[in-house]
């Protein structure tokens, strides 16, 4: 139980274009839903937190206008990367968390999205 | 900022038991220990947490010292499978996500 996954796994894009990765809790409610993004060999980066039905809250440093998050159902949470630079390409990772998932209240991770921009 | 301090490297024999450690000097009494591993390429994923008193799963065991300053993850024996980073979190209750440090490069080799 409490499975995450995202959509799609790798996405190549061209600079300027957008790019919408979706986030889906398969088998638990998600109340709440993380963004992370990885740099190579880095650690994992928190973006934003979301809550289902209302707005995303940005961590320092990350552009809310850039960095579009929609959290509009219990299951289902999306990011889009507007205008999207070669600077944006990274690997990005969606967590969810429910109090009731698997027993706990720990957050589950998503297999990533890894975000080419040329 | 991560509230643990942990080697950026180790590495463990396959079969062997692969210990972990951990820093968390500044650790609050409401907060958890948590471990989590990314294999390359992968997204996190959940091995055990614990409070105060020792844990064990079928993955893994903690073992958090008496003032919970520190702690230590042990894979009872560890496979080449198990090469992979691991993470050390300090989380409190609520609805905090978890802060990621940079963790401990395990490789296992056979």
């Amino acid at each position: 139980g409490a499975v995450v996954s995202q959509h799609p796994s790798r996405v190549i894009c061209k600079s300027g274009t957008s790019v919408k990765i979706e986030c889906r809790s398969l088998d638990f409610q998600a109340t709440t839903m993380f963004w992370y993004r990885q740099f190579p060999k880095q650690s994992l980066m928190l973006m934003a937190t979301s809550n289902e039905g209302s707005k995303a809250t940005y961590e320092q440093g990350v552009e809310k206008d850039k960095f579009l998050i929609n959290h509009a159902s219990l299951t289902l949470s999306t990011l889009t990367v507007t205008s999207a630079h070669p600077e944006d390409s990274s690997f990005y990772i969606c967590s969810a968390r429910s109090p009731l998932a698997g027993g706990r209240n720990e957050q589950f991770f998503g297999p990533g999205t890894r975000l080419t921009v040329l | 900022d991560a509230k643990t301090t942990q080697p950026p490297s180790m590495d463990c024999a396959e079969g062997r038991a692969a210990n972990l450690p951990c820093n968390h000097s500044t650790i609050s009494g409401n907060e958890y220990v948590y471990w989590y591993r990314q294999i390359h390429s992968q997204g996190p994923q959940y091995i055990i947490h614990g409070l105060k008193n020792n844990e064990t799963n079928e993955m893994a065991s903690l073992i958090i010292t008496e003032d919970r300053k520190s702690s230590t993850l042990i894979l009872p024996h560890a496979t080449l499978r198990d090469t992979a980073v691991y993470y050390c979190i300090v989380r409190g209750v609520g609805n905090t996500p978890l802060v990621f440090g940079k963790g401990t490069r395990l490789s296992v080799i056979a």
